[in-house]
């Protein structure tokens, strides 16, 4: 079975641009959730989507929305870049037998995103 | 409500000698606790899973963790280290709605 796939791996932006990042979960996993890792704060969950309804969000500005598909592929937009966005996004995604917060989740290999 | 503080940024042992990565939470409910391992430039990976069926948990590669709720720890260990677990290792404490990720341990193995 492939694994989660997160395209695309590298982005560089300049400030006060909008960037779209994808997500292709496991086959048959329906819940896809973001985290973002940062050397300085390291991994923080960003938002969850099940059923292409958002069910959980982390303490992110709003610049930061997501979306998922009916196949639950998943998309993350950040909207006016600022510098401390730069960070390893990753995508996880999971069956889910119950709250998905507690199942096991799989993740991708992340896109580094750079904003300079 | 809810931290994870992973005691060690950083440990260094031996190749063939055990492995202790130390992890300490709280919650106000019953967690799920995890231990997820990052290699260099790869996404996490499931090492295992406490979810209140068995307080010592054994995971994959070796890997066991032991929940013990009077010291609210939940400590990742092996017994034997090998060059291939040189890595980044988070514990991570849940519940149904929030996920909180320990800043990570780097795991250096000597040869």
């Amino acid at each position: 079975k492939a694994g989660v796939t997160q395209t695309p791996r590298y982005l560089i932006k300049t400030r006060g641009q909008q960037v779209t990042l994808s997500c292709s979960p496991i086959s048959g996993h329906r819940s896809v959730s973001w985290y973002q890792q940062t050397p300085g704060q390291g991994l923080q969950f960003l938002f969850e989507y099940f059923s292409e309804t958002q069910r959980n969000k982390g303490n992110f500005p709003g610049r930061f929305s997501g979306r998922q598909f009916s196949n639950s592929r998943s998309e993350m937009n950040v909207s006016t870049l600022e510098l401390g966005d730069s960070a390893l996004y990753l995508c996880a995604s999971s069956l889910p037998t119950g709250q998905v917060l507690t199942d096991t989740q799989y993740f991708g290999p992340g896109t580094r995103l750079t904003v300079l | 409500a809810q931290s994870v503080t992973q005691l060690d940024s950083h440990v260094s042992v031996s190749e063939g000698t055990p492995v202790l990565l130390r992890c300490n939470y709280s919650s106000s409910y019953s967690p799920s606790l995890f231990w997820y391992v990052q290699h260099p430039n790869k996404g996490l990976q499931l090492l295992l899973k406490y979810t209140s069926a068995a307080t010592l948990v054994k995971g994959i590669n070796g890997f066991e963790a032991e929940f013990k709720k009077s010291e609210t720890s939940f400590h990742l260990t092996k017994p034997s280290a090998h060059m291939s677990d040189a890595a980044e290792y988070f514990c991570v404490v849940s519940d149904d709605d929030k996920i909180i990720f320990g800043k990570g341990t780097r795991l250096h193995i000597l040869p």
